[in-house]
């Protein structure tokens, strides 16, 4: 079955980049997406790329793909105070998101 | 636009009673999913409805059932509650049913 694993703890500096890694299993996810989730809040997507891609750029926000080992990353560009939150990682199956347990980013001031 | 939007934003309850969560879908989006949230995991998926059918079904028992409305609005049912069931609760829309999917604000259930 499908099986999301991410890190559950990064520390950065206001200023700094923030790369957060995310493996995942299931070699036939159309779209793999990466949502955000403040505390007491619902999921925001952030951004999602196609599996035929290898990368995709969306201003501060950097998505890479390695299909070959099933390896996803979000790298956040200039962190701020104000992305201090729970990623969330999603890989999607027939009908439904498959999601990793969050990645807790914590931005230092 | 509006986006997805669900009530109540919390509750509680107490073990063996029922309880109905409420969301509406985002304008012109169709298919409703449901996700359970429990503290310190990422969501699981409960089910999705599509055009007012079932449309998937993750791993949850038959109390846990759902409706959907002519309107998209859908309804997330609970019956004999125990107190595993608390968590927060998502409802995702989206305009076909493998489309990106849009979450709502949750609904916070705690079981006494």
């Amino acid at each position: 079955g499908e099986d999301v694993e991410q890190s559950l703890f990064l520390s950065v500096r206001e200023g700094d980049s923030s790369v957060i890694n995310c493996t995942y299993t299931d070699s036939s996810s159309t779209y793999l997406y990466w949502y955000k989730q403040e505390p007491g809040a619902g999921l925001q997507l952030l951004t999602y790329i196609f599996s035929n891609m290898d990368m995709k750029q969306d201003q501060r926000l950097t998505v890479l793909l390695n299909k070959k080992d099933k390896h996803l990353s979000l790298r956040i560009a200039d962190t701020q105070t104000g992305d201090s939150a729970i990623y969330f990682c999603a890989e999607t199956g027939a009908n439904n998101l498959f999601f990793g347990t969050g990645t807790r980013l914590t931005v230092i001031p | 636009e509006t986006g997805v939007t669900q009530s109540p934003t919390h509750l509680i309850k107490t073990r063996g009673q029922q309880v109905t969560l409420r969301c509406s879908s985002q304008s012109g989006h169709n298919t409703v999913s449901w996700y359970q949230q429990a503290l310190g995991q990422g969501p699981q998926f409960i089910f999705q409805y599509y055009r007012e059918e079932e449309n998937g079904r993750g791993n949850f028992p038959p109390r846990f059932s759902g409706l959907q409305f002519p309107n998209y609005s859908s309804e997330l049912n609970v019956n004999a509650l125990e107190l595993d069931d608390s968590a927060l609760y998502l409802c995702a829309s989206s305009y076909q049913r493998s489309d990106t999917q849009y979450f709502g604000p949750g609904t916070r259930l705690t079981v006494l």
